[in-house]
């Protein structure tokens, strides 16, 4: 399986800022995605990250609110921009690997907060 | 469209005790994977096992088992002799044709010592 970090792990931030989440696998991935957890609720798919184009966002998600690169097939970003409180979730990176590629493995996850 | 449902939201139990988390999904394909993950108070989502479409045989790893039954579209989930390590959420999910991962709502499981 795939080893999949993130930073920061956690963070507080002010209303009206944005915060980029880095996600680093350790080996080379073909799908990488990111969801958001928020308080006690189930996971939602945020966007597929696709390596040299734009990502594919899900419905109720917008590429100005939450744009992310994926320059590579190890690495991918997401920011969240202009926060407001609502923002507080976690947020979780994911990859399905060469070898194993109907299986997603998380990251850590970023627990953000917004004040 | 596919759905996953996990009907208990919250399950206490006592250490030792055997516990069922219970599962259903809703899918109009014919080839998909069912999902367990694991996630404890640290936040991480833990990949505990994946079970194809094609495949009812019942698996047993330790003090964990599953049961899929696809005539009741459903993949439960049995934890043998509780353990307060156990105590976390348990997600279902399911992954179609589409090839997105659908969770169910998931379960908060407590282990009492």
């Amino acid at each position: 399986s795939a080893v999949i970090s993130q930073k920061p792990s956690r963070d507080i931030c002010q209303r009206g800022t944005s915060l980029t989440i880095q996600c680093q696998v350790d080996s080379q991935v073909t799908m990488m995605f990111w969801y958001r957890q928020q308080p006690g609720q189930s996971l939602t798919l945020i966007a597929t990250a696709n390596q040299g184009s734009e990502a594919t966002y899900e419905s109720g998600f917008v590429i100005d609110k939450f744009p992310i690169s994926r320059p590579n097939l190890t690495f991918s970003t997401l920011t969240v921009s202009n926060m407001s409180p609502e923002d507080s979730s976690i947020y979780l990176c994911s990859a399905e690997g060469a070898l194993d590629p109907d299986t997603q493995y998380f990251g850590p996850g970023t627990r953000l907060t917004v004040l | 469209a596919q759905k996953v449902t996990q009907a208990q939201t919250e399950i206490s139990v006592v250490e030792k005790e055997d516990v069922t988390l219970d599962c259903v999904y809703e899918t109009r394909d014919t080839t998909y994977y069912l999902f367990w993950y694991k996630q404890p108070p640290s936040g991480e989502l833990v990949f505990l096992i994946r079970r194809n479409s094609f495949d009812e045989q019942n698996e047993i790893s330790g003090r964990y088992s599953w049961n899929f039954q696809k005539s009741t579209s459903s993949f439960n989930f049995t934890i043998t002799a509780s353990q307060v390590v156990d105590s976390a959420v348990y997600f279902c999910a399911l992954k179609d044709a589409g090839n997105m991962l659908t969770f169910g709502g998931g379960t908060r499981l407590m282990v009492k010592p």
